[in-house]
Formats: structure tokens, sequence, C-alpha cells
């Protein structure tokens, strides 16, 4: 276990839908991230969360729109997305925002139809 | 705007020979540099950090390279496995953006039997 929870792993849902991401970690982490992974494409950083205060928003879609209740959870909510949004979202944590390394949960794959 | 290069997109290589994965760089040289595995359906795994300052890191069969000069990272596996068939990206971290990654679209190597 990477010490990273993502729910659910996959996930199907029509532009008209409402879903949403969650992702938990165990480390005692303080900085949680949120990425895109499409194919052939590098990782895309969309938010990061530094102390349960949102840091960086990466110019993303108001489509999504991100919650951090506390420093060990997160959730990306989703509503009205696009085909194009179909990728692999990945949840990540690390000690700190500085050059400590990202532990990643093992994603959640969601497809747009 | 910074670019990430990884040499090519796939790498096959016999069992027992040395891989060697290069990540190349435009522009600013990075504070740290990172480099993460991954295999199909699980997030990125971290592996190795060097930083600005060093030329080499060692951790088991991997070895890792930086020459800022050349804007260049190499990271070597000897004696190379099947299991160590995965994707490898590399993370370039710059301390004048909030270290801010940036990743690396990855080189996929399979170690052929």
């Amino acid at each position: 276990e990477t010490g990273v929870t993502q729910t659910p792993r996959h996930l199907v849902m029509g532009m008209t839908n409402k879903k949403s991401l969650k992702c938990e970690q165990h480390l005692g982490h303080n900085a949680m991230y949120w990425y895109k992974q499409s194919a052939k494409k590098p990782l895309e950083l969309m938010f990061v969360y530094n102390f349960k205060e949102q840091t960086e928003n990466n110019s993303v879609p108001s489509r999504f729109s991100p919650e951090c209740p506390n420093s060990s959870h997160l959730f990306l909510h989703l509503h009205t997305l696009q085909p194009e949004d179909s990728a692999l979202y990945l949840c990540a944590s690390s000690q700190d925002r500085g050059n400590s390394p990202l532990h990643f949960g093992n994603g959640t794959r969601l497809t747009v139809t | 705007s910074q670019k990430i290069e990884q040499n090519s997109e796939a790498l096959n290589i016999q069992e027992g020979k040395t891989a060697t994965l290069t990540c190349n760089y435009t522009n600013y040289s990075p504070a740290y540099l990172q480099w993460y595995r991954q295999d199909p359906g699980r997030g990125p795994v971290f592996l190795l950090l060097i930083r600005e300052n060093e030329k080499e890191k060692r951790k088991e069969r991997l070895k890792v390279t930086f020459d800022t000069t050349l804007k260049q990272s190499l990271f070597h596996i000897t004696a190379s496995q099947p299991a160590d068939s995965a994707t490898y990206l590399c993370a370039l971290v710059f301390s004048n953006t909030g270290n801010q990654f940036y990743f690396g679209t990855g080189t996929s190597l399979t170690v052929i039997p």
C-alpha cells in the first residue's frame, strides 16, 4: 500500500452528472495535490493544498472543484465534464511544499461519456 | 516555458544489461531532480532524488547523475531484471516557482528475459 488511498478506482460518468473523487493519506503529510495524467502527456498539476489551505490552482476549469476538509482528506468534485476530461486522476501527498518526494495514490480512471 | 524531454517513449533491453534513461531540460536548472517509477494502473512511486550540487546518487542497482552544464540527468539500472519493466518519470523541482514539480512524459522500459 502506498499510504495514499483513492476511491473509486474507476468512474464512468455522463456529461451532466455530478460525482466526487476521494483521497485519504495516512502518512501525516501537510501537503496534498491533485494531478491529471493523460496519455502521452506529462503529469499536470491541478490543485495544491498546504496545511488545508489551497495554495495553487493551475488554471483549472471551474467544472473541477477541490475540497480539503482536513490535512488527511482531499476531494475533487466534478460536474458537467467534457469527454476530453477523461484521464487518470492522481492524488499525492508530501511532507511539505519543499523538495519532499510525492507519495501518489493509484488514481481514479475517469471516463466521461 | 520549461521543457522536459525523456529520451525515447519506449526502451527495450536484454535482461542483465544496464538500462540508461535520459531526462533533458531547457532553460533554468532545477534545485532538485527526482525519478519515479510507474507501473500500469498504479500511481508513480518515488525512487531517487538528486540535488543541483550533486553529481551522482546511488541506491542499490540504481544510479542517477545530474549535469547542469548539459542540462541532463541520466538514470541507470544495472543488472536489469524483467521486474524492472515499467515507465520511469523524471521530475524537476524549481525553488523559484514555489517548489512546483515539472514532470517529463516518461520512458517505458521493457526488460526482455
